[in-house]
């Protein structure tokens, strides 16, 4: 049973266009993480909230929106897609805001 | 500013060429100091959590050491599935959590 899932795993599309991506944890964790990952592998924190309520938000351009509907669920919602935002994007959970965290599998997104 | 900078970017072994993986740090009020692997394709994995200066941490052939101003991951008689790239991290004072850039580890039958 995946601790957390992210879907979907590959995104290829478009400059211009709007894309989702959803993540899940079933470990009871309070606190959830979207992390863009570059070419050069440096994990870069983007949104972090806890029980549903925003806690971090690094400098994202604000065509990103992640929107938590429960603890347990944090989607990212990222609007009219520019090449730059080609990346991996990363969810993961902890237990408050320590530094253990447990990570999706990623979702490689590419914009063409 | 608090940074985390791990040396060497990569370091290729061969199996069983023991060898150590350096993690520096400047942050304010250390809380914590994490490391991580992460597979290619993979989310990081967590694997030692270290707090104060003189931890220690094992697990199979790894261990991690802790020091004021760095950690190191000590592999002993690596093996090819050992192949990763280890990510430390550390938490200042603000539960701030700061990564490393990681390193990328290659261990050659």
């Amino acid at each position: 049973d995946t601790a957390v899932s992210q879907t979907p795993k590959y995104l290829v599309t478009q400059m211009g266009n709007d894309k989702s991506i959803k993540c899940e944890q079933n470990l009871g964790h309070d606190t959830m993480y979207w992390y863009k990952q570059d070419s050069k592998k440096f994990l870069k924190i983007m949104f972090s909230y806890n029980n549903k309520e925003l806690i971090i938000n690094e400098t994202v351009p604000n065509r990103f929106s992640p929107k938590s509907p429960d603890k347990a669920h944090l989607n990212l919602h990222i609007n009219s897609l520019e090449l730059g935002d080609s990346a991996v994007y990363f969810c993961a959970s902890s237990q408050g805001a320590g530094g253990e965290l447990f990570f999706g599998e990623g979702s490689r997104l590419t914009v063409l | 500013e608090d940074q985390v900078t791990q040396s060497p970017e990569a370091l290729r072994l061969q199996e069983g060429e023991s060898s150590s993986l350096n993690c520096s740090y400047t942050v304010s009020g250390l809380r914590g100091l994490f490391w991580y692997r992460q597979d290619p394709g993979k989310g990081p994995e967590f694997l030692f959590t270290l707090y104060s200066a003189g931890e220690e941490k094992e697990k199979e052939r790894l261990k991690a050491t802790l020091t004021k101003k760095e950690s190191f991951l000590h592999i002993t008689a690596p093996k090819p599935e050992d192949s990763a790239t280890y990510l430390c991290a550390v938490v200042n004072s603000n539960y701030q959590l700061i990564w490393g850039a990681g390193t990328k580890l290659i261990i050659k039958p």
